[in-house]
């Protein structure tokens, strides 16, 4: 396995065109989340998926920000009409969830980023 | 909703010395991780704590959870250029998604 995988790596775009990273998580991981990150700040939750079902996002996550993960496995987050404030480090994080346990299972493996910067 | 607060924000320390960086959760936590990013890197996971006053150790790292679950210490002993990095705490909120803190940014000089 080759852990999490993101591309692309860098994305540069023009403000109000529309932009699309992909995630291809650890295959036997169930979980996969976005985060988004900026220079000297922690990682900011966007969204999270269980399987192909979105079970949460962020009520931070403008309508702008669409992701998908349409058969369980890897996942796509869109940005359209891009902004500067949307210049970022958006992260990936795979992990498994086993029924009947706490949630502390969700030990997060995260990708290498994919930074998007929009001038 | 739940905060995650980590102090200091920064930290300078020469090569030897011991360093400690805080974690407060304004909300009862059921288990609190802690993560390590290297510059231009992503965070890797270190450690989960899950049991009321665990003290675990890997190595040179001590890690402490809050006996009321709202707060975590991360202590490292005789700190080396290799513990350079960003170093965060992160705990469940309501549904299951991480929350992250602000993170403590150590620098070492040798």
């Amino acid at each position: 396995d080759t852990g999490v995988s993101q591309n692309p790596r860098h994305k540069i775009t023009k403000r109000g065109q529309n932009v699309t990273f992909r995630c291809d998580p650890i295959s036997e991981h169930n979980r996969l989340y976005w985060y988004r990150q900026t220079l000297g700040q922690g990682p900011e939750f966007l969204t999270y998926f269980q399987n192909e079902a979105q079970l949460e996002k962020s009520r931070l996550l403008s309508d702008r920000f669409s992701a998908e993960r349409p058969k369980g496995s890897f996942s796509t987050l869109e940005i359209q009409r891009t902004e500067q404030g949307d210049s970022a480090m958006y992260l990936c994080a795979s992990s498994l969830a086993r029924t009947g346990s706490y949630s502390g299972a969700n030990v997060l493996t995260f990708g290498a980023g994919s930074r998007l910067t929009v001038l | 909703g739940q905060q995650v607060m980590q102090i200091p924000q920064y930290q300078h320390v020469q090569e030897g010395e011991d360093f400690t960086t805080y974690c407060n959760s304004s909300t009862t936590l059921s288990n609190i991780q802690w993560y390590k990013q290297r510059p231009g890197g992503h965070p890797v996971f270190l450690i989960q704590l899950v049991k009321s006053g665990e003290v675990k150790k890997q190595k040179r790292l001590t890690f402490q959870f809050g006996e009321a679950k709202k707060n975590s210490s991360l202590h490292i002993t005789a700190t080396q250029t290799t513990d350079v990095g960003t170093y965060f705490c992160a705990g469940p909120q309501a549904g299951t998604a991480l929350i992250f803190g602000k993170g403590t940014t150590l620098s070492v000089s040798s």
